[in-house]
Protein backbone atom coordinates (compact mmCIF):
# COMPACT_ATOMS: atom_id res chain seq x y z
CA UNK A 1 0.00 0.00 0.00
CA UNK A 2 1.03 3.51 -1.15
CA UNK A 3 -0.29 5.32 1.86
CA UNK A 4 -3.44 7.79 1.02
CA UNK A 5 -3.09 9.62 -2.55
CA UNK A 6 -4.58 12.19 -3.94
CA UNK A 7 -5.42 13.43 -7.32
CA UNK A 8 -4.47 16.51 -9.02
CA UNK A 9 -1.95 17.46 -6.68
CA UNK A 10 -2.59 21.25 -8.27
CA UNK A 11 -5.22 22.76 -9.93
CA UNK A 12 -5.32 26.07 -11.15
CA UNK A 13 -9.17 27.18 -12.27
CA UNK A 14 -10.80 30.33 -13.49
CA UNK A 15 -13.59 31.77 -10.74
CA UNK A 16 -17.21 30.50 -11.51
CA UNK A 17 -15.82 27.07 -12.60
CA UNK A 18 -16.67 23.84 -10.63
CA UNK A 19 -13.60 21.31 -9.60
CA UNK A 20 -13.38 17.95 -7.91
CA UNK A 21 -10.75 16.54 -6.49
CA UNK A 22 -10.02 13.05 -5.58
CA UNK A 23 -8.71 11.25 -2.51
CA UNK A 24 -8.00 7.45 -2.13
CA UNK A 25 -7.84 5.98 1.21
CA UNK A 26 -4.84 3.22 2.54
CA UNK A 27 -6.85 0.57 1.58
CA UNK A 28 -8.27 -1.06 4.82
CA UNK A 29 -8.95 2.42 6.15
CA UNK A 30 -13.09 2.91 7.05
CA UNK A 31 -12.62 6.93 8.00
CA UNK A 32 -11.93 9.61 5.90
CA UNK A 33 -11.50 13.22 6.49
CA UNK A 34 -10.83 16.38 4.27
CA UNK A 35 -9.41 19.31 5.64
CA UNK A 36 -8.69 22.64 4.38
CA UNK A 37 -5.37 24.30 4.92
CA UNK A 38 -4.61 28.10 3.71
CA UNK A 39 -0.89 30.02 4.07
CA UNK A 40 0.25 29.87 7.68
CA UNK A 41 -2.48 28.16 9.03
CA UNK A 42 -3.27 24.85 10.69
CA UNK A 43 -5.43 22.28 8.43
CA UNK A 44 -9.37 23.14 9.28
CA UNK A 45 -11.38 19.89 9.52
CA UNK A 46 -14.34 19.76 6.22
CA UNK A 47 -15.95 16.92 6.91
CA UNK A 48 -15.74 12.95 7.81
CA UNK A 49 -17.22 9.96 6.32
CA UNK A 50 -17.12 6.19 8.24
CA UNK A 51 -17.53 3.73 5.24
CA UNK A 52 -20.21 5.54 2.95
CA UNK A 53 -22.14 7.74 5.49
CA UNK A 54 -21.31 11.32 5.65
CA UNK A 55 -21.14 11.58 9.57
CA UNK A 56 -19.52 14.89 10.43
CA UNK A 57 -19.59 18.48 8.59
CA UNK A 58 -18.01 21.68 9.58
CA UNK A 59 -19.71 25.06 9.14
CA UNK A 60 -16.58 25.60 6.86
CA UNK A 61 -18.05 23.43 4.42
CA UNK A 62 -20.57 26.13 2.42
CA UNK A 63 -23.05 24.60 0.58
CA UNK A 64 -21.40 25.10 -2.62
CA UNK A 65 -19.01 22.31 -1.44
CA UNK A 66 -20.04 18.73 -1.58
CA UNK A 67 -18.15 15.55 -0.72
CA UNK A 68 -19.41 11.79 -1.40
CA UNK A 69 -17.74 8.58 -0.79
CA UNK A 70 -19.36 5.71 -2.88
CA UNK A 71 -18.93 2.43 -1.90
CA UNK A 72 -16.79 3.38 1.00
CA UNK A 73 -13.22 3.26 -0.95
CA UNK A 74 -12.06 6.66 -2.72
CA UNK A 75 -13.91 10.05 -2.21
CA UNK A 76 -14.58 13.21 -3.83
CA UNK A 77 -14.76 16.62 -3.06
CA UNK A 78 -16.57 19.03 -5.45
CA UNK A 79 -15.99 23.47 -5.18
CA UNK A 80 -19.09 24.88 -7.38
CA UNK A 81 -19.08 27.84 -8.74
CA UNK A 82 -15.17 28.60 -6.99
CA UNK A 83 -13.78 31.68 -5.41
CA UNK A 84 -10.93 33.37 -5.04
CA UNK A 85 -10.98 32.64 -1.14
CA UNK A 86 -11.01 29.19 -1.64
CA UNK A 87 -7.22 28.87 -2.68
CA UNK A 88 -5.77 26.85 -0.45
CA UNK A 89 -4.59 23.33 0.14
CA UNK A 90 -7.07 20.46 0.09
CA UNK A 91 -5.98 17.52 2.47
CA UNK A 92 -7.22 14.03 2.68
CA UNK A 93 -6.55 11.80 5.85
CA UNK A 94 -8.16 8.04 6.52
CA UNK A 95 -7.93 6.40 9.84
CA UNK A 96 -8.13 2.31 10.29
CA UNK A 97 -11.49 1.12 11.76
CA UNK A 98 -10.35 -0.34 15.46
CA UNK A 99 -11.11 1.54 18.51
CA UNK A 100 -7.06 1.58 18.95
CA UNK A 101 -6.45 3.27 15.25
CA UNK A 102 -5.44 6.42 16.58
CA UNK A 103 -3.41 7.93 13.81
CA UNK A 104 -4.26 9.95 10.59
CA UNK A 105 -2.43 9.32 7.41
CA UNK A 106 -2.68 12.26 5.60
CA UNK A 107 -2.12 12.35 1.68
CA UNK A 108 0.09 14.75 -0.04
CA UNK A 109 -2.94 17.49 -0.77
CA UNK A 110 -4.40 18.83 -3.86
CA UNK A 111 -3.17 22.97 -4.23
CA UNK A 112 -5.91 24.69 -5.48
CA UNK A 113 -5.50 28.22 -6.91
CA UNK A 114 -8.50 30.33 -7.90
CA UNK A 115 -7.32 33.17 -10.57
CA UNK B 1 -15.58 21.17 22.22
CA UNK B 2 -11.55 20.83 21.55
CA UNK B 3 -8.77 23.30 20.55
CA UNK B 4 -5.27 23.35 20.79
CA UNK B 5 -3.32 26.51 20.78
CA UNK B 6 0.48 26.80 20.05
CA UNK B 7 2.70 29.76 21.76
CA UNK B 8 4.96 30.96 18.99
CA UNK B 9 4.12 31.48 15.51
CA UNK B 10 7.78 30.94 14.72
CA UNK B 11 10.52 29.50 16.66
CA UNK B 12 14.91 29.64 15.65
CA UNK B 13 17.48 27.93 17.28
CA UNK B 14 20.94 26.94 16.32
CA UNK B 15 22.15 23.67 15.08
CA UNK B 16 22.47 21.54 18.36
CA UNK B 17 19.92 23.69 20.83
CA UNK B 18 17.12 22.16 22.51
CA UNK B 19 14.03 22.72 20.31
CA UNK B 20 10.85 23.09 22.48
CA UNK B 21 7.52 23.68 20.78
CA UNK B 22 4.67 25.01 23.24
CA UNK B 23 1.17 23.63 22.62
CA UNK B 24 -1.76 24.25 24.67
CA UNK B 25 -5.28 22.14 24.36
CA UNK B 26 -8.76 22.56 25.86
CA UNK B 27 -11.00 19.09 25.72
CA UNK B 28 -13.89 18.25 27.41
CA UNK B 29 -12.86 14.92 26.98
CA UNK B 30 -10.23 12.74 27.65
CA UNK B 31 -7.87 14.23 24.86
CA UNK B 32 -6.06 12.09 22.59
CA UNK B 33 -2.94 14.42 21.34
CA UNK B 34 -0.40 14.62 17.93
CA UNK B 35 2.26 16.46 16.67
CA UNK B 36 2.42 16.76 12.89
CA UNK B 37 5.10 17.70 11.01
CA UNK B 38 4.89 19.31 7.27
CA UNK B 39 7.45 20.11 4.87
CA UNK B 40 6.67 22.55 1.89
CA UNK B 41 4.06 21.50 -0.16
CA UNK B 42 3.63 17.69 1.08
CA UNK B 43 1.37 16.27 3.72
CA UNK B 44 1.37 15.81 7.26
CA UNK B 45 3.80 13.28 8.88
CA UNK B 46 3.05 11.76 12.49
CA UNK B 47 5.85 12.51 14.95
CA UNK B 48 4.06 11.18 18.10
CA UNK B 49 1.25 10.57 20.05
CA UNK B 50 -0.39 10.51 23.51
CA UNK B 51 -3.42 7.90 24.01
CA UNK B 52 -3.44 6.51 27.44
CA UNK B 53 -0.95 5.69 29.51
CA UNK B 54 2.93 6.73 30.43
CA UNK B 55 2.80 10.40 29.54
CA UNK B 56 6.14 10.96 27.72
CA UNK B 57 6.31 9.28 24.56
CA UNK B 58 8.90 8.99 22.27
CA UNK B 59 8.52 9.62 18.71
CA UNK B 60 10.25 9.67 15.53
CA UNK B 61 13.70 11.74 14.83
CA UNK B 62 14.64 11.77 18.25
CA UNK B 63 11.46 14.00 19.08
CA UNK B 64 9.60 13.47 22.38
CA UNK B 65 6.46 15.40 24.48
CA UNK B 66 4.89 14.91 27.74
CA UNK B 67 1.08 15.12 28.72
CA UNK B 68 0.85 17.54 31.27
CA UNK B 69 -2.98 17.06 32.33
CA UNK B 70 -2.73 19.59 35.12
CA UNK B 71 -1.21 22.04 32.88
CA UNK B 72 -3.18 21.05 29.96
CA UNK B 73 -0.03 21.00 27.82
CA UNK B 74 1.71 18.65 25.37
CA UNK B 75 4.62 20.38 24.73
CA UNK B 76 7.50 19.00 21.86
CA UNK B 77 11.29 18.52 22.24
CA UNK B 78 14.47 17.48 20.81
CA UNK B 79 17.65 18.20 22.66
CA UNK B 80 20.00 18.88 20.13
CA UNK B 81 18.77 20.11 16.58
CA UNK B 82 19.17 19.07 13.25
CA UNK B 83 19.64 21.18 9.77
CA UNK B 84 16.40 18.92 8.54
CA UNK B 85 14.16 19.61 11.68
CA UNK B 86 13.50 22.80 9.91
CA UNK B 87 9.78 22.62 9.07
CA UNK B 88 6.28 23.79 9.89
CA UNK B 89 5.13 21.96 13.38
CA UNK B 90 1.26 21.40 13.88
CA UNK B 91 -0.15 20.24 17.65
CA UNK B 92 -3.39 18.60 16.88
CA UNK B 93 -5.97 17.09 19.33
CA UNK B 94 -9.18 14.99 19.36
CA UNK B 95 -11.48 13.06 21.52
CA UNK B 96 -12.55 9.52 21.11
CA UNK B 97 -11.15 7.44 18.28
CA UNK B 98 -12.45 8.18 14.78
CA UNK B 99 -13.62 12.07 15.89
CA UNK B 100 -11.50 14.43 13.67
CA UNK B 101 -8.39 15.77 14.87
CA UNK B 102 -8.47 19.57 15.40
CA UNK B 103 -5.53 21.86 14.49
CA UNK B 104 -3.29 24.28 16.36
CA UNK B 105 -2.39 27.11 13.83
CA UNK B 106 1.82 25.92 14.02
CA UNK B 107 4.85 27.01 14.00
CA UNK B 108 7.56 27.33 11.82
CA UNK B 109 10.84 26.22 13.41
CA UNK B 110 14.05 27.37 12.01
CA UNK B 111 18.06 25.89 12.28
CA UNK B 112 20.64 27.79 12.15
CA UNK B 113 24.14 26.85 11.23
Amino acid sequence: DTGVSQDPRHKITKRGQNVTFRCDPISEHNRLYWYRQTLGQGPEFLTYFQNEAQLEKSRLLSDRFSAERPKGSFSTLEIQRTEQGDSAMYLCASRGTDIWDTEAFFGQGTRLTVV
Amino acid sequence: AQSVTQLGSHVSVSEGALVLLRCNYSSSVPPYLFWYVQYPNQGLQLLLKYTTGATLVKGINGFEAEFKKSETSFHLTKPSAHMSDAAEYFCAVSGKAGTALIFGKGTTLSVSS
